[in-house]
């Protein structure tokens, strides 16, 4: 079954810290791999994508990791700031009708000041 | 660049009447369109992919005479929730894609409540 599950499910860290968000699939055949943010009451906006050759890419201060091969990746966000308090959400895309687009539920992160 | 809109960003109906979202490609031709659900907490919940002047296809257990989905043209979906019950109450949100790419480029999303 095509599945993207990550964790943590929530999140809270203090400003300036650093945190890393996980996402674990097994979507086949695997197309590529996307992280969104999606702030409360909003549509979701990328901040990375990343193809099966692709080890990690970064955005800014998000930086997002890709194994294939234990199909796993991470989103570590460096010095975070209030803004950053929103939802991250992993999407797995693959070549098949069954595994096109695949969320994750997401993570709940906040940050306190 | 790549810029969806929706209007409106909230509405609030009576049960039984209907609702129509507009999803709207500001600053480029959107071949495909998605419309999504997401009810509180919960992640997006994919409910139909429109293409431009073709029909509609709904995820299963959508039911495609309730919502309503046209694409009549390349910057352009709607949807429309007939005969609105409060359990449609959500979040609705559309994405857009550019004509040969995969990239979603989401609109901010409707909320919709029904009393």
């Amino acid at each position: 079954k095509n599945q993207v599950e990550q964790s943590p499910q929530s999140l809270i860290i203090l400003e300036g810290k650093n945190c890393t968000l996980q996402c674990n699939y097994t979507v086949s055949p695997f197309s590529n791999l996307r992280w969104y943010k999606q702030d409360t009451g909003r549509g979701p906006v990328s901040l990375t994508i990343m193809t099966f050759s692709e080890n990690t890419k970064s955005n800014g201060r998000y930086t997002a990791t890709l194994d294939a091969d234990t199909k796993q990746s991470s989103l570590h966000i460096t010095a975070s700031q209030l803004s950053d308090s929103a939802s991250y959400i992993c999407v797995v895309s693959g070549y098949s009708s069954a595994s096109k687009i695949i969320f994750g539920s997401g993570t709940r992160l906040s940050i306190r000041p | 660049g790549a810029v969806v809109s929706q209007h409106p960003s909230r509405v609030i109906c009576k049960s039984g009447t209907s609702v129509k979202i507009e999803c709207r490609s500001l600053d480029f031709q959107a071949t495909t369109m998605f419309w999504y659900r997401q009810f509180p907490k919960q992640s997006l919940m994919l409910m139909a992919t429109s293409n431009e002047g073709s029909k509609a296809t709904y995820e299963q257990g959508v039911e495609k005479d309730k919502f309503l989905i046209n694409h009549a043209s390349l910057t352009l979906s709607t949807l429309t929730v007939t005969s609105a019950h409060p359990e449609d109450s959500s979040f609705y949100i559309c994405s857009a894609t550019l004509a040969g790419r995969e990239t979603q480029y989401f609109g901010p999303g409707t909320r919709l409540l029904v009393l």
